[in-house]
Formats: C-alpha cells, structure tokens, sequence
C-alpha cells in the first residue's frame, strides 16, 4: 500500500499552459506539505496544510495555488507554467502533536519540464 | 532562524569502509534533525531523526547519527559502507511546532567503489 502518492509522476508541458499535481495520503496524517526540488536536488518548502488549513505559504509565485478538499489530499495547480518552474516537486504529509513530531513522509515526486 | 550545513557535497567510500557524512545545524531553539536517502528517481526515505531523546539514534541500514550540541552536529555514521548506499542524504532540522517545514541541507552525494 502506497503511503503518499503522487500523480502524474511525470509532466511534460509548454509555456504558458496551466496545470495540476495530485497528492493523497492514506496514513491519516493531518499536515501535508509540498516541496520543490531544483536541478541542484536542492529541496525547499512552498506550502503546508494542518487539517485543510494553510499553514506555511513561502515566498511562491502566485501562480502556484494549493488546494486541499480533504485532510488526506493536498493539490498543486500551476498557472501560466514557465521554463523556471522545470523541477521535482514533493508531496509530504505527517502527523503532528502525537509525539511523531517532524517525521514526515514523502510522496515519489513529480518531475515536470517545461519546454 | 535555523539552518542547516552539510561539509561535502560528494564523498566517495570503499565498499567495506566507514561512511562518514557530516551536517552542521544552527536553531535558536533546540531543534529536531533529521535524515533522509534518495536513491536516483525516488521520494525521500527517513533514515533516522533526533528529536530531544537519546543523542545517538540508530537507524535503518546500519546507520546512525550523534546529536552533539556542544559542536552543534548531527554527523551521519555507517561502520560499512555496501555498493547499495550510493545515494543522496539530506540533512534536516525543524522546529517542534506543528505543520512547520524541514529546512533542508543541500546534499552529499554518497559514491561506493568496490
């Protein structure tokens, strides 16, 4: 059983389409996170999720937009894709105030290029 | 504001050799650190995590970690390195409050040679 997963793991798209990452998490955890890793495998944070609620919001275009309907599903649509936004980005979710603190899980990723 | 330093972005072992893989940390508060593997086009796996118990944590595939906050170090330990470890490692700290983030190092490649 997959714990965190992602979908599609692979996108391929032109500049300025719009597009959407899937995650969903069947741990019952109720904190999600996203994050994007670079060409350098460089990992930083973009958003959090603690039951439905934003929590984290970095300094992200605002063309990216998180959206989660459910505590165990945390989307990413992007608008007006650029060349810029070509890298890996990870589902996390964990659950937090249980004495598990910080263990996050992580989804397999989801490799987009932008051409 | 917390930070996280790995020395080396790339070490290269013998198989059969001590993995040494080393990470700094700075935290106004004490922190929770962790690791993570990322074998070639897959997700973050939790090697092992320090969260203000015992200060050496043993892990998943014979590694371990010595929480040290006279040195402010987290250095990453394995007594014999296999051709499977080759991967990338993580170090990350975070605060102990709930839905922040892992504030990520930024790698050490991990080569093992026979």
């Amino acid at each position: 059983d997959t714990a965190v997963s992602q979908t599609p793991k692979y996108l391929v798209t032109q500049m300025g389409n719009d597009k959407s990452i899937k995650c969903e998490q069947n741990l019952g955890h109720d904190t999600m996170y996203w994050y994007k890793q670079d060409s350098k495998k460089f990992l930083k944070i973009m958003f959090s999720y603690n039951n439905k609620e934003l929590i984290i919001n970095e300094t992200v275009p605002n063309r990216f937009s998180p959206k989660s309907p459910d505590k165990a599903h945390l989307n990413l649509h992007i608008n007006s894709l650029e060349l810029g936004d070509s890298a890996v980005y990870f589902c996390a979710s964990s659950q937090e105030g249980s004495g598990l603190w910080g263990e996050q899980y992580f989804g397999p990723g989801t490799r987009l290029t932008v051409t | 504001a917390q930070s996280v330093t790995q020395l080396g972005s790339h070490v290269s072992v013998s198989e059969g050799a001590l993995v040494l893989l080393r990470c700094n940390y700075s935290s106004s508060v004490p922190p929770y650190l962790f690791w993570y593997v990322q074998y070639p086009n897959q997700g973050l796996q939790l090697l092992l995590k320090y969260t203000s118990a015992a200060t050496l944590v043993k892990g998943i595939n014979g590694f371990e970690a010595e929480f040290k906050k006279s040195e402010t170090s987290f250095h990453l330990t394995k007594p014999s390195a296999h051709m499977s470890d080759a991967a990338e490692y993580f170090c990350a700290v975070r605060f102990n409050q709930a839905g922040t983030a892992l504030i990520f190092g930024k790698g050490t490649t991990l080569s093992v040679s026979s």
